[in-house]
């Protein structure tokens, strides 16, 4: 089945840096999520990606659809402590619009004050 | 809005032991899904309703578990008998046709 590369697995950063991660997949993907888990809560979305090449901010997050429907990027700018927390990206599979999503494995973001 | 709501929060039980884990989905959503998150496997779908009807089963791990939707404000997820290795956090999740899947706060599961 379609699967979701996450990178990095981790990151450790001091309040303030700007941090990117990204999604790979070997098939293409007509929409691209983009969510955030809190520890002990379910994941929230945060972005949500309908069109190659299309730039979607949400306050300090940008996120990106690739060109060739088969990546997606995350920026976090200033980051601060409420940032922590695990980073996933999703997309629909199965012929599905939107809810039968594949998850990535998760990007473990730590911010130090 | 409430959100999707699961009940318990928590659950501890014994191997052997039924398990009933219950969601309420945001109203108005027609779609409903039972996600489950382990440190190996990650977060992966088990089965999604639309309009109270079973879709895709496909990601029940096996017959020891089994969903109903009676209708359109509640479902189960059922797992009888119960063995460690379903030891998870288990999401529902809702959404109307074509519009993000929310989620709900999960049922930690331990299974002793």
């Amino acid at each position: 089945g379609q699967q979701l590369n996450q990178s990095p697995q981790s990151m450790f950063i001091q309040e303030g840096e700007d941090v990117s991660m990204n999604c790979t997949s070997s098939s293409i993907f007509n929409t691209w999520l983009w969510y955030k888990q809190d520890p002990g809560e379910g994941p929230v979305l945060l972005i949500a990606l309908y069109k190659a090449g299309e730039l979607t901010s949400n306050g300090r997050l940008t996120a990106q659809f690739g060109i060739t429907r088969k990546d997606s990027f995350l920026n976090i700018s200033a980051s601060i402590p409420s940032d922590v927390g695990i980073y996933f990206c999703a997309g629909p599979t199965g012929g599905t619009s939107y809810g039968k999503l594949t998850f990535g494995q998760g990007t473990i973001l730590t911010v130090h004050p | 809005d409430a959100g999707v709501i699961q009940s318990p929060r928590h659950e501890v039980t014994e191997m052997g032991q039924e398990v009933t884990l219950r969601c309420k989905p945001i109203s108005g959503h027609d779609y409903l899904f039972w996600y489950r998150q382990t440190m190996m496997r990650g977060l992966e779908l088990l089965i999604y309703f639309n309009n109270n009807v079973p879709i895709d089963d496909s990601g029940m791990p096996e017959d020891r578990f089994s969903a109903k939707m009676p209708n359109a404000s509640f479902s189960t997820l059922k797992i009888q008998p119960s063995e460690p290795r379903d030891s998870a956090v288990y999401f529902c999740a809702s959404s109307f046709s074509g519009g993000a899947v929310l989620f709900g706060p999960g049922t930690r599961l331990t299974v002793l």
